[in-house]
C-alpha cells in the first residue's frame, strides 16, 4: 500500500509569483484536504477535494485554489505569494470526508 | 468555538515516565479527535483518536481519555520512551461544516531524557 506523496519537497518563490504543489493520495483513498503549517503551529486547514469537488473550505483567500483529478490525486495552486505564505503545504487523504486523515511529508515553501 | 486549546506548550519526561498532555475544545458538535505525532521535516503521522461514545481508548502505551462533559480530552504516554521525542498535536472535527476538518492544537514538544 502506498502512502501520501507530494511533490516537490522544497520550492522557493518570490513574492507575487504563482506556485502549484502536487499530492498523491493513499491507494483506495477518494478525498484529499490540505492544510497549511506555519513554523511551530499546528495545521490549519485550506480546503478538502472530494470526487473532484470542492467539499469545504476554511479561511484562506481565493488565490488559494485547487484541484482534484479523476484518479484522486490533487493539486493546490497559490497565485500572487505573499511572505506570509512561506510555510509547509501538507496534503492528507482519507477513505472518505469523515475518515481518518493520514498526511504526506508535505512540501516547505519559502517566499522571499 | 472553533478553537481547541491545548497544554502544556513544552513537557520534559524522564525515560520510563507518563507523559500527559491536555485539550480543550468550545464545540459541542465535534465528533472526533484524534491525536498527531510529528517529528521535525516530517508530515503529522496519525496516532490514535476516540469519538465521544467513550470515555477511554487504549492502543499500546498510547491512551486516550475523553470527558465530554468538561469537553476535555488527553493524551497519555506509558513508559515514556527516547524515541517518543516529537511535537505533539490534539485535534478536533465533526458538525455542521466541519466534517473533515481539523482544527488542531498548538502543539506540544516533549523531550523523553534518557
Amino acid at each position: 500500500e502506498t502512502g501520501v506523496t507530494q511533490s516537490p519537497t522544497h520550492l522557493i518563490k518570490t513574492r507575487g509569483q504563482q506556485v502549484t504543489l502536487r499530492c498523491s493520495s493513499q491507494s483506495g483513498h477518494n478525498t484529499v484536504s490540505w492544510y497549511q503549517q506555519a513554523l511551530g503551529q499546528g495545521p490549519q486547514f485550506i480546503f478538502q477535494y472530494y470526487r473532484e469537488e470542492e467539499n469545504g473550505r476554511g479561511n484562506f483567500p481565493p488565490r488559494f485554489s485547487g484541484l482534484q483529478f479523476p484518479n484522486y490525486s490533487s493539486e493546490l495552486n497559490v497565485n500572487a505569494l505573499e511572505l506570509d505564505d512561506s510555510a509547509l503545504y501538507l496534503c492528507a487523504s482519507s477513505s472518505t470526508s469523515r475518515d481518518e486523515q493520514f498526511f504526506g511529508p508535505g512540501t516547505r515553501l519559502t517566499v522571499l | 468555538q472553533q478553537q481547541v486549546k491545548q497544554s502544556p506548550q513544552s513537557l520534559i519526561v524522564q525515560k520510563g515516565g507518563i507523559s500527559i498532555i491536555n485539550c480543550a475544545y468550545e464545540n459541542t458538535a465535534f465528533d472526533y479527535f484524534p491525536w498527531y505525532q510529528q517529528f521535525p521535516g516530517k508530515g503529522p503521522a496519525l496516532l490514535i483518536a476516540i469519538r465521544p461514545d467513550v470515555s477511554e481508548k487504549k492502543e499500546g502505551r498510547f491512551t486516550i481519555s475523553f470527558n465530554k462533559s468538561a469537553k476535555q480530552f488527553s493524551l497519555h504516554i506509558m513508559d515514556s520512551q527516547p524515541g517518543d521525542s516529537a511535537t505533539y498535536f490534539c485535534a478536533a472535527s465533526g458538525g455542521s461544516g466541519n466534517t473533515g476538518k481539523l482544527i488542531f492544537g498548538q502543539g506540544t514538544t516533549l523531550q523523553v531524557k534518557p
